[in-house]
C-alpha cells in the first residue's frame, strides 16, 4: 500500500501568490482530512470530506481558503492569495469506513509552505 | 467542547529507561484515542489505537491505557532507545463528532545514548 500521497513536499512562494496542495489517499478509504501543523498552534483540522463531499470547514481560516475533492482519489487544497501567516505545514489524511478501520486515521509525509 | 492535554511538553532520558508519556482530555464522551509518532520533518505514523470500550493495547515495547471516566490515557514505553526519540501525539475521537480527532500538543521525547 502507497499511504497517503502529498504534493508538493515543499514549497516556496511569494505573498499573494496562488498555492495549490494536492493529495491522494489511500485506496479504499472514505473520508480525507487536510490539518495545518504550527509551532504556535500545533495541528488544526482544516476541513474533511465524507465519500467526496465536504462534511466541515469550520476549520477553514479565511475565504483565500479552498478545497475540492473531484473524486475519490484526489483532493486539493487551494491558497489564493498566499500570505505570510500561511507558512506551515499542511498534511492529508484518509480513513477508511468505519467499522473496518475502526476509525483509525493514516497521514502522508506533509507539504511544507513558505509564504515570503 | 472537547480539549486535550499532554503533559511533559518535552521530555529526556538515557537509554534503557522506562517511560509513561500522558494524555488528559476533558469530555469523557469518545469513541476512541489514538497515539501517533512524528519524527522531524516527517507525517504522522499511527502507533495504537484505543476504542472506547477497551482498557489497553499493546504493540511491542509499547503500550497504551486509557481511564474513560477520569479522562486520561498513557503510552508506556518500555526499554526505550535513542530511535525512539520523536514527538508523541494523542488524539481523542469525540463521540458527538466520530469524524473528527481532536489532537493534543505533543511530549517531545530525546533518548540518548
Amino acid at each position: 500500500d502507497a499511504g497517503v500521497i502529498q504534493s508538493p513536499r515543499h514549497e516556496v512562494t511569494e505573498m499573494g501568490q496562488e498555492v495549490t496542495l494536492r493529495c491522494k489517499p489511500i485506496s479504499g478509504h472514505n473520508s480525507l482530512f487536510w490539518y495545518r501543523q504550527t509551532m504556535m498552534r500545533g495541528l488544526e483540522l482544516l476541513i474533511y470530506f465524507n465519500n467526496n463531499v465536504p462534511i466541515d470547514d469550520s476549520g477553514m481560516p479565511e475565504d483565500r481558503f479552498s478545497a475540492k475533492m473531484p473524486n475519490a482519489s484526489f483532493s486539493t487544497l487551494k491558497i489564493q492569495p498566499s500570505e505570510p501567516r500561511d507558512s506551515a505545514v499542511y498534511f492529508c489524511a484518509s480513513s477508511p469506513p468505519s467499522p473496518t478501520g475502526r476509525g483509525e486515521l493514516f497521514f502522508g509525509e506533509g507539504s511544507r509552505l513558505t509564504v515570503l | 467542547k472537547q480539549e486535550v492535554t499532554q503533559i511533559p511538553a518535552a521530555l529526556s532520558v538515557p537509554e534503557g529507561e522506562n517511560l509513561v508519556l500522558n494524555c488528559s482530555f476533558t469530555d469523557s464522551a469518545i469513541y476512541n484515542l489514538q497515539w501517533f509518532r512524528q519524527d522531524p520533518g516527517k507525517g504522522l505514523t499511527s502507533l495504537l489505537l484505543i476504542q472506547s470500550s477497551q482498557r489497553e493495547q499493546t504493540s511491542g515495547r509499547l503500550n497504551a491505557s486509557l481511564d474513560k471516566s477520569s479522562g486520561r490515557s498513557t503510552l508506556y514505553i518500555a526499554a526505550s532507545q535513542p530511535g525512539d526519540s520523536a514527538t508523541y501525539l494523542c488524539a481523542v475521537r469525540p463521540a458527538y463528532n466520530t469524524d473528527k480527532l481532536i489532537f493534543g500538543t505533543g511530549t517531545r521525547l530525546q533518548v540518548f545514548p
